[in-house]
């Protein structure tokens, strides 16, 4: 069964990147890898999502590994805006569902 | 802005007696989904509308309903609500649900107190 698995929780300071790590070593060819992050009392909030190619978008990067089992997710300077629970997930190709990891608390320190 | 809106944000019943929750959208999307969000868990899909074909997950409970009357609503009833059914509610619609390439974007979520 697919499945993606994360680090409980992390920690950065403000204005450093931060490299967020996901393993998913049971990927499909067809499955790609989302990422959403959850701010405290609100919806998951989309961030970005890729299939095999590293993608960069206005919030943040994805690095693919090339075996496809794992993947980081690149905020390049965090803020304390920042500071959510980020959800890896498999978004499978053959159908509709979503497999979501457990989530990494991600802790901005000032 | 286009959004999807839940209301409302707090929703306090009793054990037993049916209580519905609403979402909106004004994105224009195929697809609606309701979600199950307990404390330090990652949200568990319930059910979702691929337009008006209902597409029910094999481990929801018979005790959760929905219905889209119409693309831009979609309810949540849940029948006779139990102690283990407090959590928060999130809705989510995407433009499509094929091939995994389609991002979901979330409402703010209902939060569901059981007495």
């Amino acid at each position: 069964d697919a499945k993606t698995t994360q680090p409980n929780s992390m920690e950065s300071n403000e204005e450093e990147p931060v490299h967020l790590p996901c393993n998913h070593s049971t990927i499909s060819g067809t499955d790609y890898i989302h990422w959403y992050r959850q701010l405290p009392s609100q919806g998951p909030e989309y961030v970005i999502h890729g299939l095999t190619s590293n993608v960069n978008n206005r919030m943040a990067s994805l690095a693919i590994a090339e075996d496809r089992k794992s993947s980081t997710l690149i905020l390049h300077r965090a803020t304390l805006r920042d500071a959510a629970v980020y959800y890896c997930i498999l978004s499978l190709g053959s159908n509709y569902q979503l497999i979501w990891g457990a989530g990494t608390k991600l802790i901005i320190k000032p | 802005d286009a959004m999807v809106i839940q209301n409302p944000r707090y929703q306090v019943t009793q054990f037993g007696k049916p209580v519905t929750l609403s979402c909106s959208q004004t994105l224009n999307h195929n697809v609606m989904y309701w979600y199950q969000q307990k404390s330090s868990q990652a949200p568990k899909l319930l059910f979702h509308y691929y337009d008006k074909d209902f597409n029910n997950e094999a481990d929801t409970p018979d005790n959760f309903q929905s219905r889209r009357p119409n693309t831009s609503f979609c309810f949540l009833d849940i029948r006779s609500p139990g102690l283990g059914d407090a959590a928060m509610y999130l809705c989510a619609t995407s433009r499509d649900r094929a091939g995994g390439r389609y991002e979901q974007f979330f409402g703010p979520g209902t939060r569901l107190t059981v007495l």
